[in-house]
């Protein structure tokens, strides 16, 4: 089956300082990858997303590249604000999966400044 | 102007209630979905409907009902609640095009706790 594994948080930083929070999955086929953002007390939104392989995503200077060879789809973003803080979550649907996602556990980003 | 709403926002209730939550989008989407944060962030889909139609069903207890009157609205309807089901709730919806991911626009998420 499809899933996706996120690195384990709370990730603190301090303002400026690079991001990246990595995110591998195993799914069969060629699956769509997506990283959502849920900030505190809000739903999710979508932050960005891949389809294919070594497409880059990008939005609000986030980026990630979809990795096949590695199964990865790692976040990252070079200087955070206080403002990013918030729980990421890494997802893929899987053709024929009639667009459900699978989500990782989510990451937990407080930035400091 | 809310594309995905749900009420209520918080629900507080004892154990062996029935309770239910309500969805509506206005974006025009075809199918709608139920999905469960549980107490670590962890979420994991529960239903789709796709204009009025069940399409997904996930390993779910027959506890939860979905009901979808238009393709709009989306409820969720919880009999006999348990501690267990303390949760956020949340909906989404997005369109329906063959043959392509579909973004899903969510729901602000509905906090239910079971005493």
């Amino acid at each position: 089956g499809n899933s996706v594994t996120q690195m384990e948080g709370p990730v603190t930083l301090s303002e400026e300082a690079f991001l990246t929070i990595n995110c591998t999955y195993t799914a069969t086929g060629y699956p769509s990858l997506f990283w959502y953002v849920q900030y505190p007390g809000e739903g999710l939104q979508l932050l960005l997303k891949a389809t294919k392989a070594d497409d880059k995503g990008s939005n609000k200077g986030f980026e990630a590249t979809y990795r096949k060879e590695t199964t990865s789809f790692h976040l990252e973003k070079g200087s955070v604000q206080v403002s990013d803080s918030a729980v990421y979550f890494c997802a893929l649907i899987n053709t024929g999966t009639a667009s459900k996602l699978t989500f990782g556990t989510g990451t937990r980003l407080q930035v400091t400044l | 102007d809310t594309a995905v709403s749900q009420t209520p926002k918080y629900l507080v209730t004892q154990m062996g209630n029935d309770k239910s939550i309500k969805c509506e989008q206005n974006l025009g989407h075809d199918t709608m979905y139920w999905y469960k944060q549980d107490s670590k962030k962890f979420l994991k889909i529960m239903f789709s409907y796709n204009n009025k139609e069940l399409i997904i069903n996930e390993t779910v207890p027959n506890r939860f009902s979905p009901k979808s009157p238009d393709k709009a609205h989306l409820n969720l309807h919880i009999n006999s609640l348990e501690l267990g089901d303390s949760a956020v709730y949340f909906c989404a919806s997005s369109p329906h095009r063959a043959g392509s991911y579909n973004e899903q626009f969510f729901g602000p998420g509905t906090r239910l706790t079971v005493l």
